[in-house]
């Protein structure tokens, strides 16, 4: 059983939409705050935002470069994650991936480090 | 916000140790304790080696170690592998822009 599993990836044209999915298994999501990181080709890692628990707040929080344009949500009946990308440019061309923050027992690190990474869905954003 | 300095790479011979640094400023790794480092091998999601500067996640390797100084950070590698041979990253709690920067990425190469 896979942990975390994205989809919704594909080709969109600049100014375009496209939601991307995180189903969660293994754990209790209800609990878990939620991070979505993304990689262009050959490049390197890039944070991309945070949706805490609802207990928490279900608070989001965005890089600079997506504010504005991206939303995260969560279904936690679903045990589903979502990263809604609305006015797409070419530079948002990445692998995006879904990751947990580390949690264990009382030591947790829910938005700083992330144990549990999906397989990435690519995105490419092009004409 | 600048993605946070490491060397482009590094190698070693099975059996040294060997240490990637990743530097920042003192709106994030001096700032905080929050460092992790991540080992991502080709087509693979990355993976959790080091949190909160110094501490290893159950399972991974006591080989594997960290430490910071100022505004800079470093990952020492010991005993070297040949599977330790991947894509290394830091990242750390920032200020600026957003809630978490990763380095550019470190290639080691296992001679």
């Amino acid at each position: 059983e896979v942990p975390l599993a994205e989809s919704g990836g594909g080709l969109v044209k600049p100014g375009g939409s496209l939601r991307l999915s995180c189903a969660a298994s293994g754990f209790t999501f209800a609990d878990a705050w939620m991070t979505w990181v993304r990689q262009a080709p050959g490049k390197g890692l890039e944070w991309v935002g945070h949706i805490t628990s609802k207990t928490d707040g279900e608070t989001t929080y965005y890089a600079a470069p997506v504010k504005g344009r991206f939303t995260i949500s969560r279904d936690d009946s679903k045990n589903t994650l979502y990263l809604q990308m609305n006015s797409l440019k070419i530079e948002d061309t990445a692998l995006y991936y879904c990751s947990k923050g580390y949690c264990s027992g009382s030591d947790c690190h829910w938005d700083d480090a992330f144990d549990v990474w999906g397989q990435g869905t690519m995105v490419t954003v092009s004409s | 916000q600048s993605a946070l300095t490491q060397p482009a790479s590094v190698s070693g011979s099975p059996g040294q140790s060997i240490t990637i640094s990743c530097t920042g400023t003192s709106s994030d790794v001096g700032a905080y304790k929050y460092v992790s480092w991540y080992q991502q091998r080709p087509g693979k999601a990355p993976k959790l080696l080091i949190f909160e500067v110094s501490y290893r996640p159950p399972g991974v390797s006591n080989r594997f170690s960290g430490s910071k100084s100022g505004n800079t950070a470093s990952l020492t590698i010991s005993g070297l592998q040949a599977e330790d041979e991947a894509d290394y990253y830091c990242s750390s709690y920032t200020t600026i822009n957003t809630l978490v920067v990763f380095g550019g990425g470190t290639k080691l190469t296992v001679l």
